[in-house]
């Protein structure tokens, strides 16, 4: 099992530019979540899918949209990129509300 | 805001010492977590305790949870330098999502 996947690893971005972070996980997981991380910030929830067809805001939902394609894959999109949306985004996915597991990361910069 | 709160926010110790962590939050909690973060890498989950446990162990882990004072303590005992990492705790609140702290950079000096 790959657990979670997480593409681009490293993106650049110029303000104004869209992208779409993708993340896929096989262990049937329910719950799918992302989150960004700021030095000194610790993790904050952006969205997330508590079941396939659901999705909800998180803490720092501005900026951002999601996608909750199936079960298996559920997509961050940034319509408009800012230079505060410079972060390492991670995704995780649960099978109920305990243990999240996490993808490796993409590292965005926004110029 | 951040539910919850670690300390110390850095801790460096010698190989074979003691580390200790501390967490703190505000409201009821179905459980809470405790994940690593090394450098550059994604969280890995390492113990939950329910709120109806007082203590946990796993390996060379020891966790307590004290819901009196919305605290929760991470032992990690004989420590060697693959532990130099981050640490979070992540409480279960009911609401589908955990949240998360700040963290604590734990050192170990060879």
């Amino acid at each position: 099992n790959a657990g979670v996947t997480q593409t681009p690893k490293f993106q650049v971005l110029k303000t104004g530019q869209s992208m779409t972070l993708q993340c896929a996980q096989d262990m049937n997981h329910n719950s799918m979540y992302w989150y960004r991380q700021d030095p000194g910030m610790g993790l904050r929830l952006i969205y997330y899918s508590a079941s396939e067809g659901t999705t909800d805001k998180g803490e720092v939902p501005n900026g951002y949209n999601v996608s909750r394609l199936n079960k298996r894959e559920f997509s961050l999109r940034l319509e408009s990129a800012a230079p505060s949306q410079t972060s390492v985004y991670f995704c995780a996915s649960s099978a109920h509300r305990d243990t999240q597991y996490f993808g490796p990361g993409t590292r965005l910069t926004v110029l | 805001s951040q539910q919850g709160e670690e300390d110390p926010q850095a801790l460096s110790i010698q190989e074979g010492e003691n580390a200790t962590m501390n967490c703190s939050y505000k409201t009821s909690i179905n459980n809470l977590q405790w994940y690593r973060q090394n450098s550059g890498r994604g969280l890995v989950h390492l113990i939950l305790i329910r709120s109806n446990e007082r203590e946990k162990h796993s390996g060379r882990l020891r966790v307590t949870l004290d819901t009196s004072k919305k605290s929760s303590s991470l032992l990690i005992t004989a420590s060697r330098a693959a532990d130099t990492a981050s640490y979070f705790c992540a409480t279960d609140t009911g609401a589908q999502k955990l949240v998360f702290g700040q963290g604590t950079r734990l050192t170990i000096n060879p």
